[in-house]
């Protein structure tokens, strides 16, 4: 069964850098079928949709994010990342990450990581 | 950018009713809809994707409906563990992937 797991630092300060990982077990990072993906939610907020990373590369990311985020993925790790600058207390979110499923009928995520709390603090 | 409502944004209901959830787009998106389930503390779960078709393992007291800008999730029959807050999510226009801005349902 396919399980993906957060990991980073909990706690970064104004204007630095948010750094995160995504380790895949259970199944294949390289499959054809899927893209890996980050989505947010701020404490007592709905979701947001970061970016998505196939494994040869290819990067998707939300043109609101786009000038301060970068994935990335390591295949030999199974693992993808995710790097966001200049980080402000509206960066503070539950960050999880996600298989992301794209096929004829449409793009949706399954399953998803536990998310991990990231805050923005001094 | 296609923007997602849902209503209501939240609703109070008793065990074994009829509930049903709002979706609507702002510009037309086909079947191309994906429903999620989170719990408090925990990732949301697919539900729903392609508008109506049910996830291996969900209870098929679970349905979707809809295509183009307008679509409804009901749980004909609702128990305990069914309350939660539920997220719509457009798959057609890509990037970006939108989410609705969430439905709690809660126990009257």
């Amino acid at each position: 069964q396919l399980q993906l797991q957060e990991s980073g630092p909990g706690l970064v300060k104004p204007s630095e850098t948010l750094s995160l990982t995504c380790t895949v077990s259970g199944g294949s990072i390289t499959s054809t079928n899927y893209y890996w993906g980050w989505i947010r939610q701020p404490p007592g907020k709905g979701l947001e949709w970061i970016g998505s990373i196939f494994y040869t590369g290819t990067t998707y990311y939300n043109p609101s994010l786009k000038s301060r985020v970068t994935i990335s993925v390591d295949t030999s790790r199974k693992q993808f990342s995710l790097k966001l600058t200049s980080v402000t207390a509206a960066d503070t979110a539950v960050y999880y990450c996600a298989r992301h499923v794209q096929n004829v009928v449409g793009h949706w995520f399954d399953p998803w990581g536990q998310g991990m709390l990231v805050t923005v603090s001094s | 950018d296609i923007q997602m409502t849902q209503s209501p944004s939240s609703v109070s209901a008793s065990v074994g009713d009829r509930v049903t959830i709002t979706c609507r787009a702002s510009h037309d998106i086909s079947s191309w809809l994906a429903w999620y389930q989170q719990k408090p503390g925990k990732a949301p779960k697919l539900l729903i994707s392609a508008a109506s078709k049910l996830q291996r393992g969900v209870p098929s007291r679970f349905s979707g409906l809809g295509s183009g800008t307008d679509f409804t999730l009901t749980i004909s029959g609702l128990q305990p563990e069914d309350f939660a807050t539920y997220y719509c999510q457009q798959a057609n226009s890509f990037p970006p992937l939108t989410f609705g801005g969430g439905t709690k349902v809660e126990i009257k």
